[in-house]
């Protein structure tokens, strides 16, 4: 069981806008920034989101972070089909001086 | 531009050791702290260690603190895994990633390794 919550599954269509949550507690996300990352099938991570709603140079405007006290979202605008893939919010957690994943989102573009 | 490659992965039995090796180029080696995170086959991603810039500072998941050691050499630009007293439950792809740099408790991984894959197994 992952330290951060997130739902396992998130769906949408061509052009929609889907958000993807992840769920913390006050030593983690309620005290520290949020990173995203999204993975294709057999290949490494890749930073999407880093200081909960900045974004690496590269990455599209499409995708944006938001954090709210011990929570955190990632939103993807335009959804596009290239866009299917697994996403993970990450955290340090101060209770376990440590960094914490979430259990990642797969996300189907329909 | 910034390359990883680990090395040193492979099938090993339960209780015995490996280390993995991570050759980085591409930027200043010694001005940026390093981490090993892991995914074991079909399962979310496990940060594993992490260590500073300079080797003074060294975290540890629960998971695998006082069997794994992170080290570093900045002359070689090589980070390092030690890993001992190795667990089926060790079994993973295991990455190298380059921090990007915001500091202690900021931590994010910037650039990733292609992976090191370890196979725990009688």
């Amino acid at each position: 069981q992952s330290v951060l919550t997130q739902t396992p599954s998130a769906s949408g269509t061509p052009g929609q806008r889907v958000t993807i949550s992840c769920s913390g507690s006050r030593s983690n996300i309620g005290s520290n920034t949020v990173n995203w990352y999204q993975q294709f099938p057999g290949t490494a991570p890749k930073l999407l989101i880093y200081s909960d709603n900045q974004r690496p140079s590269g990455v599209p405007d499409r995708f944006s972070g938001s954090k709210s006290g011990t929570s955190a979202s990632l939103a993807i605008s335009g959804l596009q089909s290239e866009d299917e893939a697994d996403y993970y919010c990450a955290a340090w957690d101060d209770s376990l001086n440590g960094l914490v994943f979430g259990g990642g989102t797969k996300l189907t573009v329909l | 531009q910034v390359q990883l490659v680990e090395s040193g992965g492979g099938v090993v039995q339960p209780g015995r050791s490996l280390r993995l090796s991570c050759a980085a180029s591409g930027f200043a080696f010694s001005s940026y702290a390093m981490h090993w995170v892991r995914q074991a086959p079909g399962k979310g991603l496990e940060w594993v260690s992490v260590i500073s810039y300079d080797g003074s500072n060294k975290y540890y998941g629960d998971s695998v603190k006082g069997r794994f050691t992170i080290s570093r050499d900045n002359s070689k630009n090589t980070l390092y895994l030690q890993m001992n007293n190795l667990r089926t439950e060790d079994t993973a792809m295991f990455y190298c990633a380059k921090d990007l740099g915001l500091g202690y408790r900021d931590y994010s991984f910037q650039n990733w390794g292609q992976g090191a894959l370890v196979t725990v197994s009688s």
